[in-house]
């Protein structure tokens, strides 16, 4: 059964340091997401992409953050410069289109900020 | 803004219960909400749909019913058993948006 792909499992950087957080979303979907959660805290939408630009964020999604799509597979996450705060498990989803609503979720990145 | 709520927060059952996990939302206008399945440090396991128009969606031993009007939204797991033991969460998709948004989930623990 296809499945969304994250790498790696967990990533330790220092505070300031740039970190990117990699996703492989199931083949034939077309919307593609980010998400956190803070260790005890709720799961928080961070942003959606769709053809290949950002359809919606949220607020916790400002300037440090930023998605690409660099070839027809993969998806990525980058922090530019990591806080202490955005240590949380981030995980990617994925959702085929308007018809079909599911989103699939992956195993999640745990990004640990020391 | 769309706040999603669910009771109870923690919930120990012995083996072979049937159990009910409530989840409450305060707009109901909603594209769908999905049911979610989470163990310890890992990822999310979609459990079950159900659009904005229909009442109920089955899965196995899961039934998942919605009330769209009144913001309700119930998981009832029949027979119980220890692998059901899991943190479940409750997400909405409010209209007009790509996002989901959820709630802090049911910790659910199914002992022998």
């Amino acid at each position: 059964e296809p499945e969304v792909t994250q790498t790696p499992s967990h990533q330790v950087t220092q505070m300031g340091q740039e970190v990117i957080l990699r996703c492989v979303p199931i083949s034939n979907h077309l919307y593609f997401y980010w998400y956190r959660q803070i260790l005890g805290q709720k799961v928080e939408f961070l942003v959606s992409f769709y053809n290949n630009e950002i359809s919606e964020k949220s607020e916790i999604f400002d300037d440090q953050f930023s998605v690409e799509r660099p070839d027809g597979s993969n998806f990525t996450l980058k922090i530019r410069s990591t806080k202490l705060e955005d240590s949380a498990m981030y995980f990617c989803a994925s959702r085929y289109r308007e018809l079909r609503n599911e989103q699939f979720f992956g195993p999640g990145t745990r990004l640990t900020v020391l | 803004k769309q706040e999603v709520t669910q009771i109870p927060a923690a919930l120990s059952v012995p083996e072979g219960e049937n159990l009910v996990l409530n989840c409450s939302f305060t707009d109901s206008a909603i594209y769908n909400l999905q049911w979610f399945r989470q163990d310890p440090g890992k990822g999310l396991t979609s459990l079950l749909l159900i659009q904005s128009s229909q009442r109920e969606q089955t899965s196995g031993r899961l039934n998942a019913s919605l009330d769209k009007s009144s913001g309700r939204s119930t998981l009832y797991i029949a027979a119980s058993q220890p692998g059901d033991s899991a943190t479940y969460l409750c997400a909405v998709r409010p209209h007009g948006y790509n996002k989901l948004i959820f709630g802090a989930g049911t910790r659910l623990a199914v002992h022998p």
